[in-house]
């Protein structure tokens, strides 16, 4: 069963746009919302984080909305670069001890951005 | 700070081979986990380690295991190989015990023909 559902696949946008994309989780014990950037050939880096006792967190361009009510979280990417083309994954995971939580992240499926110039 | 490096980058393996990864974390990061990633799938969590134990376990089955030595570094195997474990395999590292702020090395690259 998947946990984390992350809407669209795949967006394009003009340079200078803003990017939108939207995560859906299912398991209400889960405290810790990662963003990750992935582009070809490489793994995953991490973008920006948020924990569920703030509703948005900004770094540079870059600004996460959570919604703990409706269990989704969105990324916004404010003025668009081409160099921002790549894959964006949202994830969750749930913090502290634990046996499932150790270590684990529960990742959407990706969305392939395309910034055209 | 060097990042999480993972060897071999690229690896091509036939069926019922089997094959060792290996990963080493950022300094001063005692956990490490492991990751599939393929286009079907997606990413999926495989296990974690601290301080040599394995703490948690994905969904696979027993072929494959890993383990982490007492520098942190972690390696994991597959045996006998399936052509359905092409994937790219993660390793990711995290400084605290109860932290989930992970780091990402490039992968592995694992072809079975």
């Amino acid at each position: 069963q998947q946990q984390v559902k992350q809407s669209p696949q795949s967006l394009i946008v003009q340079k200078g746009g803003i990017s939108i994309i939207n995560c859906a989780y299912e398991n209400t014990a889960f405290d810790y919302f990662p963003w990750y950037q992935q582009f070809p050939g490489k793994g995953p880096a991490l973008l920006i984080a948020i924990r569920p006792d703030v509703s948005e967190k900004k770094e540079g361009r870059f600004t996460i909305s959570f919604n703990k009510s409706a269990k989704q979280f969105s990324l916004h990417i404010m003025d668009s670069q081409p160099g921002d083309s790549a894959t964006y994954f949202c994830a969750a995971s749930k913090e502290g001890a634990g046996g499932t939580s150790y270590g684990k992240l529960t990742f959407g499926q990706g969305t392939i951005l395309t910034v055209h110039p | 700070k060097a990042g999480v490096t993972q060897t071999p980058r690229y690896l091509i393996k036939t069926r019922g081979q089997q094959v060792t990864l290996s990963c080493s974390p950022i300094s001063g990061h005692r956990s490490v986990s492991w990751y599939q990633q393929t286009p079907g799938q997606g990413l999926q969590f495989l296990f974690e380690y601290f301080s040599e134990t394995q703490r948690n376990k994905g969904n696979f089955p027993g072929r494959f295991s890993g383990r982490q030595f007492s520098n942190s570094r972690s390696e994991m195997n597959v045996s006998t190989l399936e052509l359905g474990d092409s994937a790219l395999y993660l390793c990711a590292s995290s400084r605290l015990r109860y932290d989930n702020e992970q780091f990402f090395g490039p992968g592995t690259r694992l072809t079975v023909l």
